[in-house]
C-alpha cells in the first residue's frame, strides 16, 4: 500500500454538512493528490499538492478545498456536501516524474 | 484536449486465451504513460511506466508496449487471478505530475 492510509474508509453524511477526508503517508512523497472515481468517468483529479502549503486545483475542484500543513497529511474538505459528491475518493502520492501510489479509497455517500 | 481512451470497455477471456488491451492518447509531448491494475473495492496498483515509443516492460504474464499514439497491455495465457480493471494514464504535459486517466478495461478470465 506504499504507506498511504485514508480515513475514514466509509462515511455516510447528510446533504449540506461539511465533511473532511484524511490522507496520511509515511514515505515522504512530495506530491499528493485527491481523485474521485465514478462509473463512466474514471479517475478525475480534484486537487493536488506539490509541497507543504502548496496546492492547486484539478479538473473537478468546485465544492472542494484542501490543506497540507505537514508533508505527511493531505486533507480534503467538502464544504457543504451534495448528492453529486457521492463517490469513491482516492488519495495518491508520488515524486517528480515517477509513478503515483494510491490509497485504498474512501466510499462517501451523501443522503 | 488531452485525452486517454481505453478499449475495449470489458473483455471476457477463457483461461489461457491471450489478448491485448488498448490505450490511445492525445497529449502534446508524452512525458510518461502508466498502467495500473484495480481490484474491486481497492485502490489502483501500479504496474508499469513507459516513457518513449518502442519501449516495452514485462511482469509475469503482462507486457506493456508503447507507440507514438497508443499503448498496449498484452496478457499472455491469463489466469482467473488476472481478472481486474486495468487503467491507463498519461502525465499532464503542463510540467506537473498530474495524471490523466482513461476509464479502464474490465477484464474477466474464466477457468
Amino acid at each position: 500500500d506504499a504507506g498511504i492510509t485514508q480515513s475514514p474508509r466509509h462515511k455516510v453524511t447528510e446533504t449540506g454538512t461539511p465533511v473532511t477526508l484524511r490522507c496520511h503517508q509515511t514515505e515522504n512523497h512530495r506530491y499528493m493528490y485527491w481523485y474521485r472515481q465514478d462509473p463512466g468517468h474514471g479517475l478525475r483529479l480534484i486537487h493536488y499538492s506539490y509541497g507543504v502549503k502548496d496546492t492547486d486545483k484539478g479538473e473537478v475542484s468546485d465544492g472542494y478545498s484542501v490543506s497540507r500543513s505537514k508533508t505527511e497529511d493531505f486533507l480534503l474538505t467538502l464544504e457543504s456536501a451534495t448528492s453529486s459528491q457521492t463517490s469513491v475518493y482516492f488519495c495518491a502520492c508520488g515524486g517528480m516524474n515517477t509513478e503515483a501510489f494510491f490509497g485504498q479509497g474512501t466510499r462517501l455517500t451523501v443522503v | 484536449e488531452d485525452q486517454v481512451t481505453q478499449s475495449p470497455e470489458a473483455l471476457r477471456l477463457q483461461e489461457g486465451e491471450s489478448s491485448s488491451l488498448n490505450c490511445s492518447y492525445t497529449v502534446s509531448g508524452l512525458r510518461g504513460l502508466f498502467w495500473y491494475r484495480q481490484d474491486p473495492g481497492k485502490g489502483p496498483e501500479f504496474l508499469f511506466t513507459l516513457y518513449s515509443a518502442g519501449e516495452e516492460k514485462e511482469k509475469e504474464r503482462l507486457k506493456a508496449t508503447l507507440t507514438k499514439k497508443e499503448s498496449f497491455l498484452h496478457i499472455t495465457a491469463p489466469k482467473p487471478e488476472d481478472s481486474a480493471t486495468y487503467l491507463c494514464a498519461v502525465q499532464s504535459p503542463d510540467n506537473t505530475d498530474k495524471l490523466i486517466f482513461g476509464t479502464g478495461t474490465r477484464l474477466q478470465v474464466f477457468p
